[in-house]
């Protein structure tokens, strides 16, 4: 199957502080990947769909300049969480499509703002 | 409005029984539809898919679903129970008005498998 990986895979940053999440598909080519947010015991929220080569689709209610995406390949997509807080404290998956309907996803990075 | 929910947050049995973990969607046309499983502190692994094709798919570590139209339903199923099938599922579906070609997931069915 399809490799998608994230690094860090958990990081913990003081509070106003910028962190940045890696997002790579290693044996394939990802037009679309995708951010998602899990809170504890709680389900995946799509935060935002990003397309190689131009701006994310933020979902509503995900304010785009706390939480910038960009995809600069083919293969890699980032998030950086900017001026954290501990309300961003929050597992954070990412997701790569591959053809037209099957996405892989990586394998998370919890995030911890103290 | 979307909607896939999955019938139970939590589901117990014991090794060697019956698993059924159940979901239901919402949508208009059939939509593709998915199982994934979570270990703690993962990523999310893909079981089987739906894509239009046979109604009853078999996916991975012994798990089968089968689309039901009429039911609109997409219940997992194995015959029987092992300890490292205990995990979070969650069912997806992706449809294409309804749900704006994006992966929309159900809450989650936490199994349980006791010895």
């Amino acid at each position: 199957g399809a490799v998608v990986s994230q690094h860090p895979s958990r990081v913990i940053c003081k509070s106003g502080t910028s962190v940045k999440i890696e997002c790579r598909s290693l044996d394939f080519q990802a037009t679309t990947m995708f951010w998602y947010r899990q809170f504890p015991k709680q389900s995946l929220m799509l935060m935002a769909t990003s397309n190689e080569g131009s701006k994310a689709t933020y979902e509503q209610g995900v304010e785009k300049d706390k939480f910038l995406i960009n995809h600069a390949s083919l293969t890699l997509s980032t998030l950086t969480v900017t001026s954290a807080h501990p309300e961003d404290s929050s597992f954070y998956i990412c997701s790569a499509r591959r053809g037209s309907y099957e996405q892989y996803f990586g394998p998370g990075t919890r995030l911890t703002v103290t | 409005a979307q909607s896939v929910t999955q019938l139970g947050s939590h589901v117990s049995v014991s090794e060697g029984a019956l698993v059924l973990l159940r979901c239901n969607y919402s949508s208009s046309v059939p939509p593709y539809l998915f199982w994934y499983v979570q270990y703690p502190n993962q990523g999310l692994q893909l079981l089987l898919k739906y894509t239009s094709a046979a109604t009853l798919v078999k996916g991975i570590n012994g798990f089968e679903a089968e689309f039901k139209k009429s039911e609109t339903s997409f219940h997992l199923t194995k015959p029987s129970a092992h300890m490292s099938d205990a995990a979070e599922y969650f069912c997806a579906v992706r449809g294409f008005m309804e749900y704006g070609n994006k992966l929309v997931f159900g809450a989650g069915t936490i199994l349980r498998v006791k010895s």
